[in-house]
């Protein structure tokens, strides 16, 4: 069964950082290009980061670009997103999200329960 | 702002049929495939249609999509009251080398 598990939200100030971690199993990692979604509350979704299966391929929205860095462990099975210089706009539910990337950018057909940070004083 | 465009809220009746749309532009939809996805209150969104017009598997067949041009639709036909959710669509954007999602929208089974 896959399983995407999303770790390290939480509270943090303004200006602050947070890395996010997304443990991986019941599929070949390595073979999967990964990406972190998130979802403002009673907002719609907003694509933030991919990374491709052996990271040669990295992208990022313009709204993080400079601030946040995604990168992934294929030894390790994890995904992780390092965000820097938070804004309060950033406060959202971040979820990992699983791209068959057949071998481009294809669709997300796994998705992690998500991981909530707060940026606030 | 969104890049693609889908109406705020849609609404039928059960056993109708529903279509919701969502719109974009020559480096979205017009050059790559639309993704539909769903999501249930305080859930993570579910792959709904993939590649503008397939099911994954488990997905009723009363789920449809399709597209042309620039623009791209998602139908539901018998509408039940578990439909009554939230609805985003997706495509890849070769200008901004990034993935663009509707506004989504919120669907009401009457």
């Amino acid at each position: 069964e896959v399983q995407l598990v999303e770790s390290g939200g939480g509270l943090v100030e303004p200006g602050g950082s947070l890395r996010l971690s997304c443990a991986a199993s019941g599929f070949t990692f390595s073979s999967y290009s990964m990406n972190w979604v998130r979802q403002a509350p009673g907002k719609g979704l907003e694509w933030v980061s991919s990374i491709s299966s052996s990271s040669n391929y990295i992208y990022h929205a313009d709204s993080v670009k400079g601030r946040f860095t995604i990168s992934r462990d294929n030894a390790k099975n994890s995904l992780y997103l390092q965000m820097n210089s938070l804004r309060a706009e950033d406060t959202a539910v971040y979820y990992c999200a699983r791209d068959p990337a057949r071998p481009y950018p294809d669709y997300f057909d796994y998705w992690g329960q998500g991981t909530l940070v707060t940026v606030s004083s | 702002q969104s890049v693609l465009t889908q109406p705020p809220s849609a609404s039928g009746t059960p056993g109708q049929r529903v279509t919701i749309s969502c719109s974009g532009s020559s480096s979205n939809i017009g050059s790559n495939t639309v993704d539909w996805y769903q999501q249930l209150p305080g859930t993570a969104p579910k792959l709904l249609i993939y590649g503008d017009n397939q099911r994954p598997s488990g997905v009723p067949d009363r789920f449809s999509g399709s597209k042309s041009g620039t623009s791209a639709s998602l139908a539901i036909s018998g509408l039940q009251s578990e439909d009554e959710t939230d609805y985003y669509c997706a495509a890849w954007d070769d200008s901004l080398n990034g993935w663009v999602f509707g506004g989504g929208t919120k669907l009401t089974v009457l």
